[in-house]
């Protein structure tokens, strides 16, 4: 299957600080890229849907001027969560999506701590 | 109604036993179907596709019942390597490309 990659795949940040979260599809170009988020013992949560150099679409509820998406290339996508705060500490994972075909590849996810 | 729904679960089974998941939408539009596999604090990976047909990957059997609107797997001979979170995800196309994950079926397989 198509290889996603995310980086980092763990962080701790201070409260109030910003941090990025780059997501890369290694051998496939993402004409769509997704962002989820997950609590403990609960189901994924999709934050925005991105194509490839429009803007990204926020599912209801999801802050879009906190969470910064920005799919530049067909390879690449991150989401900056700024102005963190404790509650937002989850796992945080990226998909993407190519060509015509439906399925998801999902890269190994970033677990955000917030201190 | 949620837009697709999972047997809540947890299943619990031994070795060597059967089990099937099955996954309602409600979206008669839906055009494709997946199950992915979750393990714990790892991300979800693609299992099978889900065709009209029927799709069998080793011990793995999916099937989709449009008429009904659901989708099911199977899995025989369960191995302790199997337990997982196992996920429905159902993608409509018509109206704006759209993938629904359901919350998912957690699986124990026990010696």
């Amino acid at each position: 299957g198509a290889v996603v990659s995310q980086h980092p795949s763990w962080v701790i940040c201070k409260s109030g600080t910003s941090v990025k979260i780059e997501c890369r599809s290694l051998d496939f170009q993402a004409t769509t890229m997704f962002w989820y988020r997950q609590f403990p013992k609960q189901s994924l949560m999709l934050m925005a849907t991105s194509n490839e150099g429009s803007k990204a679409t926020y599912e209801q509820g999801v802050e879009k001027d906190k969470f910064l998406i920005n799919h530049a290339s067909l390879t690449l996508s991150t989401l900056t969560v700024t102005s963190a705060h404790p509650e937002d500490s989850s796992f945080y994972i990226c998909s993407a999506r190519g060509g015509q075909t439906y399925e998801q590849y999902f890269g190994p996810g970033t677990r955000l701590t917030v201190t | 109604r949620k837009e697709v729904e999972q047997d809540p679960g947890p299943f619990n089974v031994p070795e060597g036993a059967t089990v099937a998941f099955n996954c309602t939408y409600s979206n008669s539009a839906s055009q494709s179907f997946f199950w992915y596999r979750q393990d714990c604090r790892k991300e979800p990976k693609l299992l099978m596709s889900v065709y009209s047909s029927g799709n069998e990957d080793g011990r793995f059997t999916a099937q989709l019942n449009r008429a009904s609107q659901y989708i099911s797997l199977l899995i025989r001979d369960s191995k302790l390597s199997d337990s997982a979170t196992y996920l429905c995800v159902v993608i409509t196309v018509t109206g704006g490309f759209k993938t629904i994950f359901g919350a998912g079926t957690r699986l124990f397989v026990k010696a």
